[in-house]
């Protein structure tokens, strides 16, 4: 079956642009993961969701970001002001449950100029 | 908050030889220990997990290892292969806090570079 989709793939935006990343995770997956690569590092956590419920935020590195998923299914990773430090790959996994495997999406690679 | 250290950064071994790469974390909590495998602008994938049930588990040529009381993990790849080469990435599941509201938040080590000569 299809695997987690994110989109764009790319994006290059000015230093205090705002950007909106999507995930499509795996039909039927209830957990929905975002995680920030830094080039050369390992993920780091961003945020949780169960379902339409944001759990843990605690990993969002500062107020300018924003995670929704209304549905249930697709989630939005909005980053406002975007700064030069914000450059990094944008993950997105999911899980049938949360303590199930989760599966990484190719993710975005965010260019903040 | 849970802590994963990861060596070698980087290793490079012969094709057909084996290759080791150690995990150690902090959180005692800690229960779920995967082990993803990353090549250049792809997304992680999973190769192998293990629980904290068990001590061992083995895919064909993929095992990974788990001793609890040292709390350090490590992932063996024996008759390496060519297409083995990539970034391969240990992490265990986060805090209780997290496992309390049934998420398995993950903590990944900073990666080992993995390259294999023909």
């Amino acid at each position: 079956g299809a695997g987690v989709s994110q989109s764009p793939r790319y994006k290059v935006a000015k230093r205090g642009q705002d950007v909106a990343l999507r995930c499509d995770p795996i039909s039927g997956h209830v957990s929905l993961f975002w995680y920030q690569q830094a080039l050369g590092q390992g993920p780091e956590f961003l945020t949780y969701f169960q379902n339409e419920a944001q759990l843990d935020k605690s990993g969002l590195p500062s107020d300018r970001f924003f995670a929704e998923r209304p549905e249930g299914s697709v989630s939005t990773l909005k980053i406002q002001r975007t700064q030069q430090e914000d450059s990094a790959v944008y993950l997105c996994a999911s899980s049938a449950g949360g303590q199930e495997t989760q599966y990484f999406g190719p993710g975005t690679r965010l260019l903040v100029l | 908050g849970e802590n994963v250290e990861q060596h070698p950064s980087t290793l490079s071994v012969q094709e057909g030889d084996s290759a080791v790469i150690k995990c150690t974390y902090s959180d005692s909590a800690s229960n779920y220990f995967p082990w993803y495998k990353q090549e250049l602008g792809k997304r992680p994938q999973l190769i192998i997990d293990i629980r904290s049930n068990v001590g061992e588990k083995k895919d064909q040529r993929i095992a990974v290892t788990l001793n609890k009381t040292a709390k350090h993990f490590s992932l063996h790849i024996t008759e390496t292969q060519p297409e083995d080469s990539a970034v391969y990435f240990c992490a265990a599941s986060g805090v209780a806090a997290s496992i309390i509201q049934g998420a398995q938040k993950l903590v990944f080590g900073q990666g080992t570079r993995l390259t294999i000569n023909p």
